[in-house]
Order: C-alpha cells, then sequence, then structure tokens
C-alpha cells in the first residue's frame, strides 16, 4: 500500500519569499510517479509538477521545483517568488508505475494551506 | 479543451434520498475517475473507466454508489439511500493513455450535503 504524509497543516510565507511544503511517502514499489497538485478556494485541482522515481534529475516547472530525495522517500515542493495567488491548499500525491496514472489511483495526502502574505 | 465539467456543483439533499451527479471528461480523454474529498482531507479514490469499461472501484465504494460511462464518454455517479456520511465534494477527473507527463485534470466538483 502506498501512504503520502503532509506534516504541515498551514504554512504562511511573505510575498515574493520561497516556500518548501514537506512531504513523505511509503511504497514498495520499485517504480512511482510523484505529483503535486494545487486546490483554490473554487475547489478545482490544478497539477503543477511531476516526478519519476527513475528521474535523476529534480523536475522543475516555472516557479516550481520538486525536491527529490530518494533515499529518504520526500518529494517537497518548492516554490519561488511567492505570490497572492499562490494562496491555495496544496497536495502531494503518488501512483504506482513510471507515472502511468491511468492504470492505478492517485493516492493523496491531506494537504497543506498556503497563505502568502504581501 | 474547455476542461472537466462537473454537475450540478452543489446538491443539499434529505437522508434516503438518491442523488445523481454527471462528469463530462475532456473530450479526448478515454480514462475517467471520481474520487471523494471530505473538509481538510485530501481526494480519496473512488473509481476509474477506461472508455466504457470500469476498471477498478475502491471498497470506499459501497453498494450504494454506481458509477457508469455508457458510451466512453460523459460519466454518472449515482448515490442511493444517501446518508449524512456521504456528504464530501465528489470530484471527477480524466485523463489520456500516454507517458508519464500524462496528469489527471480535474474538475471544479460537485459539493454535496446530506440533512
Amino acid at each position: 500500500a502506498q501512504k503520502i504524509t503532509q506534516t504541515q497543516p498551514g504554512m504562511f510565507v511573505q510575498e515574493k519569499e520561497a516556500v518548501t511544503l514537506d512531504c513523505t511517502y511509503d511504497t514498495s514499489d520499485q517504480s512511482y510517479g510523484l505529483f503535486w497538485y494545487k486546490q483554490p478556494s473554487s475547489g478545482e485541482m490544478i497539477f503543477l509538477i511531476y516526478q519519476g522515481s527513475y528521474d535523476e534529475q529534480n523536475a522543475t516547472e516555472g516557479r516550481y521545483s520538486l525536491n527529490f530525495q530518494k533515499a529518504r522517500k520526500s518529494a517537497n515542493l518548492v516554490i519561488s517568488a511567492s505570490q497572492l495567488g499562490d494562496s491555495a491548499m496544496y497536495f502531494c500525491a503518488m501512483s504506482p508505475g513510471r507515472g502511468d496514472t491511468g492504470r492505478r489511483a492517485l493516492t493523496f495526502g491531506s494537504g497543506t494551506r498556503l497563505q502568502v502574505q504581501p | 479543451d474547455t476542461g472537466v465539467s462537473q454537475d450540478p456543483r452543489h446538491k443539499i439533499t434529505k437522508r434516503g434520498q438518491n442523488v445523481t451527479f454527471r462528469c463530462d471528461p475532456i473530450s479526448e480523454h478515454n480514462r475517467l475517475y471520481w474520487y471523494r474529498q471530505t473538509l481538510g482531507q485530501g481526494p480519496e479514490f473512488l473509481t476509474y473507466f477506461q472508455n466504457e469499461a470500469q476498471l477498478e472501484k475502491s471498497r470506499l465504494l459501497s453498494d450504494r454508489f454506481s458509477a457508469e460511462r455508457p458510451k466512453g464518454s460523459f460519466s454518472t455517479l449515482e448515490i442511493q439511500r444517501t446518508e449524512q456520511g456521504d456528504s464530501a465534494m465528489y470530484l471527477c477527473a480524466s485523463s489520456v493513455t500516454r507517458g508519464p507527463n500524462s496528469p489527471l485534470h480535474f474538475g471544479n466538483g460537485t459539493r454535496l450535503t446530506v440533512t
């Protein structure tokens, strides 16, 4: 079974600063995919970034980067230059297999609420 | 690409009533998922379709829940004899059969309140 743990229920960050959202995972699978989603107050889940367990380089997408430490089983999200619009819930999720989210369902963590302060 | 559409956005019903939700996925997406999200929690997987075939169901999907995707396009999720514990946000997502960069695209959800 897969498990995702997000230990930070809430985080505050000043606008234009960087913030790290923590995610640890547990799985017996040899290959798996790791995802981060953003959920604003509107409710829609927005895909941010993906990391495959065999990818040697950390994933980056614009202001988002994923700090992947396989031995520690962590996949922290780093948001650089925070903006007011970044205020939302952030969910870490994983899937078995090499990122094929279609075969089996994503397992989500409980989320971290990020508030960006002006 | 008009995104994943869910209807209704909100539903209030009395305990014991049946409710049905609809999801229209992104048109070229052959995979469709239903998730349930309660307050303060991450989404929990309910069921998954590839085209019209329902390939996976969570044990969370009790006998009172049924999902269909009759023509491999839109999907419906029905809850019979609703209970207060069914109150949650029901999220639909879709994706294509492609490589690792095929994330799930979620709709805005249907919020169900059972009184």
